[in-house]
């Protein structure tokens, strides 16, 4: 199937830095959706992005939608402990089987007191 | 509110012992999914069913088996659980198939096999 490379596969940061992660595909994207895990429970929607080019925020996180459509990255502002899980990006075609999600191989992080 | 509830959270069985899990949703939307996770790995879609109509990826096996008997409710059914079959097993639900549908996810309910 298609396949999501997302970097990077870890992260260790120190609280109050700034993080950025992204995926990058060799097909073409419509939908881009950024998910967080905690461990043992389900993904939670964090950004989704509709449009190449489209910028969004929510709270300390910034989502971008590549203007190639290949592409998104997510970004965490003055890291805090609770940030710390699985992140994994998702990408979505609009016509046939391929409306179902791909998702990317994920990046865990962890932030350090 | 959780909107999309799996039950139960976490699940044990015997190798080759049928084992159901459920999943209901409170947001009536039309898409229902089962996706399995494996540790340190990305969600797998299994199949969904868009209303009553039912799509198995080309790559699930036929252990596994899905029922939607309304709305509301989706269930996963293995019929002969291998070890192999051990994981987290996620339930999503989308209000349709267009790109500006998101998946909204359950907890999860983690299988173990003995």
């Amino acid at each position: 199937g298609q396949q999501l490379n997302q970097s990077p596969q870890s992260m260790f940061i120190q609280e109050g830095e700034d993080v950025s992660m992204n995926c990058t595909s060799s097909s073409i994207f419509n939908t881009w959706l950024w998910y967080k895990q905690d461990p043992g429970e389900g993904p939670v929607l964090l950004i989704a992005l509709y449009k190449a080019g489209e910028l969004t925020s929510n709270g300390r996180l910034t989502a971008q939608f590549g203007i190639t459509r290949k592409d998104s990255f997510l970004n965490i502002s003055a890291s805090i402990p609770s940030d710390v899980g699985i992140y994994f990006c998702a990408g979505r075609r609009s016509s046939g089987s391929a409306r179902q999600l791909t998702f990317g191989s994920g990046t865990q992080l962890t932030v350090l007191p | 509110d959780a909107m999309v509830i799996q039950n139960p959270r976490y699940q044990v069985t015997q190798f080759g012992k049928p084992v159901t899990l459920s999943c209901s949703q409170t947001l009536n939307h039309n898409v229902m999914y089962w996706y399995q996770q494996k540790s340190s790995q990305a969600p797998k879609l299994l199949f969904h069913y868009y209303d009553k109509d039912f799509n198995n990826e080309a790559d699930t096996p036929d252990n596994f088996q899905s029922r939607r008997p309304n709305t509301s409710f989706c269930f996963l059914d293995i019929r002969s659980p291998g070890l192999g079959d051990a994981a987290m097993y996620l339930c999503a639900t989308s209000r349709g198939l267009e790109g500006n549908q998101p998946q909204h996810f359950g907890d999860g309910t983690r299988l173990s096999i003995l």
